[in-house]
């Protein structure tokens, strides 16, 4: 019944390893993004996709990558992770110019 | 850009007070406006929305909020508090021009004193 789903979790990794976080969504909404939120909680968007757009925040580093098999689902990619990766990180959904509805969150911790 | 701005960071109400979050926002033409709701450890719940229209806007839970232009603001208010409104909220901007990515404020905790 979840509308929004992330898993995992939780996530503790080591430096350098390269993990995904997948997001998937029932409520046939055309976009999804992925945020992150930082330690001292703010919110900042690092991509917007549908299945005609990606739409990339600039400062997010291209070692993170999104990756959608379908439309109804948003993965996030990776790569040689770094301490400064941990957080916790939001997927959404929106239909149109509508609100997003977020899923419950994945905290990546780097150690 | 845009960008919001919420200026208190934490605060403190008593329960069964009134309350009232304030929100300003930067954006150069008429935005689009949310309030969302994380309690520890959850997602972000919207709490409301504005889009258009009336200015005043009620929501979930016995919150409203009103669009000022003229202040570039997006209060939220509540007439009387319990202690399960205890949380970190956040005010939003909608990019309508940019995949409706939201910017977010700062946040801001609420705590509720018995």
């Amino acid at each position: 019944d979840t509308a929004v789903s992330q898993t995992p979790k939780y996530l503790v990794t080591q430096m350098g390893n390269d993990k995904s976080i997948k997001c998937e969504q029932n409520l046939g909404h055309d976009t999804m993004y992925w945020y992150k939120q930082d330690s001292k909680k703010f919110l900042k968007i690092m991509f917007s996709y549908n299945n005609k757009e990606l739409i990339i925040n600039e400062t997010v580093p291209n070692r993170f990558s999104p990756k959608s098999p379908d439309k109804a689902h948003l993965n996030l990619h990776i790569n040689s992770l770094e301490l400064g990766d941990s957080a916790v990180y939001f997927c959404a959904s929106s239909q149109g110019s509508s609100e997003a509805f977020f899923g419950q969150g994945t905290r990546l911790t780097v150690v | 850009a845009q960008s919001v701005t919420q200026p208190d960071i934490h605060i403190t109400v008593s329960e069964g007070a009134s309350l009232e979050l304030r929100c300003n926002y930067s954006y150069g033409a008429t935005p689009y406006l949310f309030w969302y709701v994380q309690s520890p450890g959850q997602g972000l719940q919207l709490l409301l929305k504005y889009f258009s229209g009336d200015t005043l806007v009620q929501g979930i839970k016995g919150f409203e909020a009103e669009f000022k232009r003229s202040q570039s603001s997006f209060n939220l208010r509540k007439p009387s508090v319990h202690w399960s409104d205890a949380a970190e909220y956040f005010c939003a901007v909608g990019a309508r021009n940019a995949g409706n990515m939201l910017t977010f404020g700062g946040g801001t905790r609420l705590m509720v004193k018995p």
